[in-house]
């Protein structure tokens, strides 16, 4: 069974960009998470997707956006980049909201 | 501002010892509490799950659940070098607007041959 996959694995950028990140949930999974993990801050929820629906966000300014396709897989968003948003995003999927979630590898974004 | 608190760490165990990695968490509401393994560069990897008061065993592992003192654990016997990693604890919240899983900022583990 595939895993979580997420794209690109790297991805550069400068203050100001737009950054897009995608994720594709493992086959049967419903729910899409988001998670920022900055140097020295842990895991940090951004947003929560299911059946299509944005479903709970974290404590993230509005330039963190998303939206996940009728297939699953989602796309996260961030606009006009920051310094502070060089980090580590991790996509992860479950089954239903209350169940384990599995994480993909990560994108690791860093704003120049 | 719900909190999952962990102790940085690091901790350090020899190689057959058993490893005692402890969280606590402050809302009494939560219904879901997992273990996560992440290796440095590395993704959170899951290693257990567990939602009722008590002992879960997995092989090497046993997690600890008590909800009356907020308390969960995870107990590695027979370490190995190869668990050096970080040992996130995370627990599933249900507020008024949804789901969250939120993050302790994780133990580091140390196993020394």
């Amino acid at each position: 069974e595939a895993g979580v996959t997420q794209s690109p694995t790297h991805l550069i950028k400068t203050r100001g960009q737009q950054a897009t990140l995608r994720c594709s949930p493992i086959s049967g999974h419903t729910s899409v998470y988001w998670y920022q993990q900055a140097l020295g801050l842990g895991l940090q929820f951004l947003l929560w997707y299911d059946e299509g629906e944005e479903r709970n966000r974290g404590n993230f300014p509005p330039r963190f956006s998303g939206r996940q396709f009728p297939n699953y897989s989602s796309e996260l968003n961030v606009n006009a980049l920051e310094l502070e948003d060089s980090a580590l995003y991790l996509c992860a999927s479950s089954f239903q909201p209350v169940d384990e979630q599995f994480f993909g590898p990560g994108t690791r974004l860093t704003v120049l | 501002q719900k909190e999952v608190e962990q102790n940085s760490g690091p901790l350090s165990v020899p190689e057959g010892a058993i490893a005692s990695l402890n969280c606590t968490y402050s809302d009494r509401g939560s219904q879901s509490f997992f273990w996560y393994r992440q290796y440095s560069g590395k993704s959170p990897e899951l290693i257990m799950f567990i939602y009722s008061n008590g002992d879960k065993e997995d092989g090497r592992f046993t997690a600890q659940l008590n909800k009356a003192s907020q308390y969960v654990s995870l107990l590695i016997r027979d370490s190995q070098p190869s668990d050096s990693a970080t040992y996130l604890c995370a627990v599933n919240i249900l507020s008024n607007s949804g789901y969250a899983l939120n993050f302790g900022k994780g133990t580091s583990l140390l196993v020394t041959p």
